[in-house]
């Protein structure tokens, strides 16, 4: 049973660094073809896709975002961190964590999603 | 970038009738290794998206069989043989075939 779960502070003042971190069970980011991304949604609005971390180290970001956005994983753990850098009031949203498989059996979409954690960016 | 376009925006549906919902894609979707990498996804009222469909036309686990996916290229469609209230939501279509990874706007379902 694959489960994820985003953690983090729900309030950071503009030009902040935001840190979030996933906790996910039920698979390894050791094996061939797993990935963790990570999607955001402001409130009322569509989803966004911010960045992936493979099994294998490869990192894909957002280009919009790129500059401000770091992925990491830590295995041993089963953790993956995103950072952000200079948060503003327009970053305000719900921070989604999710799980994919690009293997050749496996979806290619997020397929186990996380219940999501709201970062409010506020003085 | 590819651009993922839904119509309609909102859909108000009766209980029990079909509802069916329009992706469009700015290009075409199918990867150099011959899939098509276009999934749907359902969000419920307070709740994360939740995966439907992928690879145009495979349901997920525990998906019930009223939903269904096709299409091809660039125009894929999502049909509700029969909506039900727990069928009330958002749906987006995704795009995993290239990076940067793109989401439709959303069209909301909800019951008349």
């Amino acid at each position: 049973q694959i489960t994820l779960k985003e953690s983090g502070p729900t309030l950071v003042k503009p030009t902040q660094t935001l840190t979030l971190t996933c906790t996910f069970s039920g698979f390894s980011l050791s094996t061939s073809g797993v990935g963790v991304g990570w999607i955001r949604q402001p409130p009322g609005k569509a989803l966004e896709w911010l960045a992936l971390i493979y099994w294998d180290d490869d990192k894909r970001y957002s280009p919009s975002l790129k500059s401000r956005l770091t992925i990491t994983k830590d295995t041993s753990k089963n953790q993956v961190v995103l950072t952000m850098t200079n948060m503003d009031p327009v970053d305000t949203a719900t921070y989604y964590c999710a799980h994919r498989n690009i293997a050749a059996a496996g979806t290619v979409a997020f397929d186990y999603w996380g219940q999501g954690t709201l970062v409010t960016v506020s003085s | 970038d590819i651009v993922m376009t839904q119509t309609p925006l909102s859909s108000p549906v009766t209980l029990g009738q079909p509802a069916s919902i329009s992706c469009r894609s700015s290009q075409s979707l199918v990867h150099s290794d011959g899939n098509t990498y276009l999934s749907w996804l359902q969000q419920r009222p307070g709740q994360p998206p939740r995966l439907l469909i992928y690879k145009i036309s495979n349901r997920f686990s525990g998906v019930p069989d009223r939903f269904s996916g096709s299409g091809a290229g660039t125009d894929f469609t999502l049909k509700i043989s029969r909506v039900e209230a727990e069928d009330v939501g958002v749906y987006y279509c995704m795009q995993t075939t290239q990076f940067p990874l793109t989401f439709g706007p959303g069209t909301k379902v909800d019951i008349k």
